[in-house]
This record gives structure tokens, C-alpha cells and sequence, in this order.
């Protein structure tokens, strides 16, 4: 187990629907990363929090959003939801520049 | 943009072989790490190496940094069909930054 907690694990939605993926990241952590993960792909990054401010921006779509509250748990908002979207999404968190915890990931399926 | 590319994409070998994956980046990192990824789970946090390291050992894992070349390998030894997963390096720079490459994917035979 590493802590962090990613739900919900499955996710089955339609096509224009919008969903919010949620994050809470080990006790501690300060910083929180989200990733998608086509299939069988790499990881791609979309978006880094620390302690509540946005730090660094990747590959994310102007249709997704994601915000880090005050108890440093992270949501991510997908919405006008395109078939191309169905992956996993992976949150990680960490401590300064150290090693990444990730959760077990949400796979959203757009149908 | 990708900062780490790992090589090669996939990797099969005989169980008891030695598995060597190469990591190269572009930037300067503050440090590099090596994570494992079994089929649809999290990623697993397998080593970190500084910026100012060489060479790192964890049980049958070695991982070596070249700064002058940004390369990096990761040698897993006496492979086991459990070490079956995908493999994938991430950069991080002083900011912060974690950027994964698009992993190996290591298949060891019975």
C-alpha cells in the first residue's frame, strides 16, 4: 500500500459526460501529480500541485481541470468527455524532489 | 515533451539472464528514478540515484548515471519471471518536475 488513495478505481461514462477523479495523496506529502496513461503507453503528465498552488503544467487539455484543497487532496475534472479520454489516471504525491508514491489508479472508460 | 526515453521499448530474455535498460534525458536533474509498473497497477518506486551519484545497488538491481552523457541504465540481474513488468525511468529536476519516459517493457521466460 503507498498511501495514497485514487478514487473511484472504475469508471464507466458516456461521451459529453464530465467526471471528477479524486486524489489524497500519503500524510505529508505536500505535492501531488496527475498522470494519464493510455493503453500500454507511457505516462503522460498533466498537472502538478504543491501545497495548493498549481507548480507545473504538461500535456493537459483545456477540457480537463484540477485543483488541490486545503487538506491537499486533488481532484481531476475531465469533462465534455471524447471517447480518446477512456485511460488510466494515476496521482502521485511526494516530498520534496524524493520518490513518488502512486495510487492504484482510476480507469475511466468513455463509451 | 519527453525528457526521459528509455531503450529499449521491449526486452524478452530467459529467466537467470541479466536485463540492462537504458534511460536518456536532456535537461539537468536534480535526480533520476527507476519505477516498475506490473500490467494496469500503480507504479512501484524501485531507486533513486543523484545527480551526484555513479552507481547505486539494491539487491539485484544496479543503476548506474553518466551526467556528462544524461544517460542512466538499470541492470536487473538473475532475472525472475516475476521481474516481468514494465520498467520506466523519471527525471526530476530542481523544480520539482517528475517526467517519466515511455518505459521498457521487460518479458522474462520461464
Amino acid at each position: 500500500d503507498s498511501g495514497v488513495t485514487q478514487t473511484p478505481k472504475h469508471l464507466i461514462t458516456a461521451t459529453g459526460q464530465r467526471v471528477t477523479l479524486r486524489c489524497s495523496p500519503r500524510s505529508g506529502d505536500l505535492s501531488v501529480y496527475w498522470y494519464q496513461q493510455s493503453l500500454d503507453q507511457g505516462l503522460q503528465f498533466l498537472i502538478q500541485y504543491y501545497n495548493g498552488e498549481e507548480r507545473a503544467k504538461g500535456n493537459i487539455l483545456e477540457r480537463f481541470s484540477a485543483q488541490q484543497f486545503p487538506d491537499l487532496h486533488s481532484e481531476l475534472n475531465l469533462s465534455s468527455l471524447e471517447l480518446g479520454d477512456s485511460a488510466l489516471y494515476f496521482c502521485a504525491s511526494s516530498v520534496d524532489r524524493g520518490e513518488a508514491f502512486f495510487g492504484q489508479g482510476t480507469r475511466l472508460t468513455v463509451v | 515533451s519527453q525528457q526521459g526515453e528509455e531503450d529499449p521499448q521491449a526486452l524478452s530474455i530467459q529467466e537467470g539472464e541479466n536485463a540492462t535498460m537504458n534511460c536518456s534525458y536532456k535537461t539537468s536533474i536534480n535526480n533520476l528514478q527507476w519505477y516498475r509498473q506490473n500490467s494496469g497497477r500503480g507504479l512501484v518506486h524501485l531507486i533513486l540515484i543523484r545527480s551526484n551519484e555513479r552507481e547505486k545497488h539494491s539487491g539485484r538491481l544496479r543503476v548506474t548515471l553518466d551526467t556528462s552523457k544524461k544517460s542512466s541504465s538499470l541492470l536487473i540481474t538473475a532475472s525472475r519471471a516475476a521481474d516481468t513488468a514494465s520498467y520506466f525511468c523519471a527525471t526530476v529536476d530542481y523544480g520539482q518536475n517528475f517526467v517519466f519516459g515511455p518505459g521498457t517493457r521487460l518479458s522474462v521466460l520461464p
